[in-house]
């Protein structure tokens, strides 16, 4: 099953924008990861944040969570068009720190 | 430097038929994890490594399996291929130490069972 969902499933926006994805999950978790997915390709790792921290910045990247609402949201600044992607978070908990993902949030960037 | 590499990158099977993915990596990472991607899902778990010779089950273990004979390959087989597996796999790799580690992804393999 999967630990989370995203919201908004799908999201289109102009370039220069801002982008907000949130995430919610169900179990207690070590961390909280942000993986961007383009069209035809793997994951690729964009930031995490650890059970103990509330908000963590990476360049046009702001990512927060809430553990007592089991919830987290990644904000991109000024958006681009080369942002357009799909975006997945993904949860670490127990041994081998195994990752749970969401369902993952569609962004397009237009012109 | 390649990262993790997977091949085929694209096969149709017939159902029933066999065969196996390989996953390639160069980081000299402990852990692999292979992963299906369906549409409107996230990634599921199948199976996973923390070693050279270890594996263990994930979220959707049943129809595959799994070697680890080398560091460096994690094969995922499927024995009797079913319409069901029909998916894009991956794979990824991360080092054991510290649990702030990211996983690196290949680009996928893309099966489609007949």
């Amino acid at each position: 099953s999967q630990q989370g969902e995203e919201d908004p499933q799908a999201l289109s926006i102009q370039e220069g924008e801002n982008a907000t994805m949130n995430c919610s999950y169900k179990t207690s978790i070590n961390n909280l990861q942000w993986y961007r997915q383009n069209s035809g390709r793997g994951l690729v790792h964009l930031i995490l944040i650890r059970s103990n921290e509330r908000e963590k910045h990476s360049g046009r990247l702001r990512v927060t969570l809430d553990t007592s609402k089991k919830s987290s949201s990644l904000l991109i600044t000024a958006s681009r068009a080369a942002d357009t992607a799909s975006y997945f978070c993904a949860t670490a908990a127990g041994t081998a720190s195994k990752l749970t993902f969401g369902t993952g949030t569609r962004l397009q960037v237009t012109l | 430097n390649a990262g993790v590499t997977q091949t085929p990158k694209f096969r149709v099977l017939k159902t029933g038929q066999s065969m196996t993915l390989l996953c390639a990596q160069d980081m000299n990472h402990e852990y692999m994890y292979w992963y299906r991607q369906d549409p409107g899902m996230g990634l599921r778990l199948i199976h996973y490594s923390v070693g050279e010779g270890t594996t263990a089950k994930g979220e959707v273990p049943d129809g595959y399996n799994v070697s680890r004979l080398k560091k460096q390959n994690f094969l995922l087989g499927l024995e009797s291929a079913a319409p069901s597996q029909t998916s894009v796999y991956f794979c990824a790799s991360r080092e054991r130490t510290g649990d702030g580690q990211p996983q690196h992804f290949g680009d996928g393999t893309r099966l489609s069972i007949l």
